[in-house]
């Protein structure tokens, strides 16, 4: 069965400090990952994108890595800001990206 | 350039009654989705326009729901009669290309409340 898991499902830092959000996924044939970003009451954005080849992406503080092997990814946040609080969604494409699958995401709270 | 848009952004209509939600993409986007999220659930797939053509409609739960997108630009998603089970945030995307780095935009989502 096509699914994909993430974890912790809520985290809670304080501002400066950083963290690591988990995605594992059992997808076939699997084409590509993608992290969004939600904020309250808004459409998810997109963070990363990484194909089978790609194991590693960076976006300003964010960073993303995908293990193809493991079927595992992690969006990493570095010096969190009051702002990086929403939901962080891991989206995996299969069937020539024309299938999509979205993670349960991650409520991510940043205290001052 | 302005996003994807949705209207209306909430909508509370009792069991029984029709709804329908507008989507409109981001010009020029030939690609545009309909996805919900209900409670406490993932958002999940429900139809893939191409233009006015349904390239896939795998997701859509039953026969209640009639999305159509007329001359290929706005779209709309009705759901005709509401049931309970319908209540969610019924989100649209718009692509302009599919393929393996097809990013697709997303509006802000309608949240329908059915009492």
């Amino acid at each position: 069965k096509n699914q994909v898991e993430q974890s912790p499902q809520s985290l809670i830092i304080l501002e400066g400090k950083n963290c690591t959000l988990q995605c594992n996924y059992t997808v076939s044939p699997f084409s590509n990952l993608r992290w969004y970003k939600q904020d309250t009451g808004r459409g998810p954005v997109s963070l990363t994108i990484m194909t089978f080849s790609e194991n590693t992406k960076s976006n300003g503080r964010y960073t993303a890595t995908l293990d193809a092997d493991t079927k595992q990814s992690s969006l990493h946040i570095t010096a969190s800001q009051l702002s990086d609080s929403a939901s962080y969604i891991c989206v995996v494409s299969y069937s020539s990206a024309s299938k999509i699958i979205f993670g349960s995401g991650t409520r991510l709270s940043i205290r001052p | 350039e302005a996003g994807v848009t949705q209207f209306p952004s909430h909508s509370v209509i009792e069991k029984g009654q029709t709804v329908t939600l507008r989507c409109d993409p981001i010009s020029g986007h030939d690609n545009l989705y309909w996805y919900r999220r209900v409670m406490g659930k993932e958002i999940k797939f429900l139809l893939h326009f191409v233009k006015e053509s349904k390239q896939d409609e795998s997701g859509m739960p039953n026969n209640r729901f009639l999305a159509e997108r007329t001359g290929g630009t706005y779209s709309t998603l009705k759901v005709q009669p509401a049931e309970l089970e319908d209540s969610g945030v019924y989100f649209c995307a718009s692509s302009p290309r599919t393929g393996v780095y097809n990013e697709q935009f997303f509006g802000p989502g309608t949240r329908l409340t059915v009492l």
